[in-house]
């Protein structure tokens, strides 16, 4: 079976850093993707990783170690407009499984 | 922006009846996937077609079905419809067959069902 874990909710503060994990155990992986979904909206893509190691992508980076089954996503110098949900999911067998989400509040 | 565009955008129905959500994938994209997002839930993948076939399925009941046309857009029939089939539908699209290296599924601004 596929099994994704997420925290279901983070605050930080405008400006910092955040980094939400994501551990996974699945039947077959070929990659790891996170996306951004603002409420009631469509996902968007941020980022994708197949091999270890980190893939950085302007303020937002992403970390992938398929031995311990794990990623994270880290955003630097949040801003409000960050504020959303954060969905890990991870691909395999012609089927992309998404955890449940992160939900991200950035405050003042 | 993604690309892929999705009718309607809202639709309310009662229970028992059946509903037809329309998408559109990208220019190019070979592959149409659906997806169903309930209040504070995350994405369930229902089913994809790759080229006019089906490719893989997943959590979609049997009162569900869906088909891609050859123009590949693709339609979700849903009926018999209950209360808890409100949801946000998400269609998304690739370029090819397969979740797999490189190939990033873009999502559709979705349709919201309401079943009163």
């Amino acid at each position: 079976g596929q099994n994704i874990d997420q925290p279901t909710e983070m605050t930080a503060t405008e400006g910092a850093i955040v980094q939400i994990n994501c551990t996974y155990q699945t039947s077959g992986f070929n990659g790891l993707f996170w996306y951004q979904q603002h409420a009631g909206e469509a996902p968007t893509f941020l980022s994708y990783n197949v091999l270890d190691g980190l893939e950085e992508k302007g303020r937002f980076s992403s970390f992938l170690s398929r031995s311990k089954g794990y990623s994270y996503l880290l955003l630097k110098e949040l801003q409000m407009k960050d504020s959303a949900s954060y969905l890990c999911a991870v691909s395999g067998y012609n089927k992309l499984i998404f955890g449940a989400g992160t939900r991200l509040a950035v405050h003042p | 922006d993604s690309g892929v565009t999705q009718t309607p955008k809202h639709l309310i129905t009662a229970t028992g009846q059946r509903v037809t959500l329309r998408c559109s994938p990208r220019s190019g994209d070979l592959s149409v996937y659906w997806y169903q997002q309930s209040l504070d839930q995350g994405l369930q993948f229902l089913i994809q077609y790759y080229n006019g076939e089906e490719r893989a399925k997943g959590n979609i009941l049997e009162r569900f079905s869906a088909q891609q046309f050859p123009d590949l857009h693709s339609e979700l029939n849903l009926s018999s419809l209950e209360l808890g089939d409100s949801a946000l539908y998400f269609c998304a699209s690739s370029p090819s067959g397969t979740s797999g290296i490189t190939d990033t599924q873009y999502f559709g601004p979705g349709t919201r069902l309401t079943v009163l």
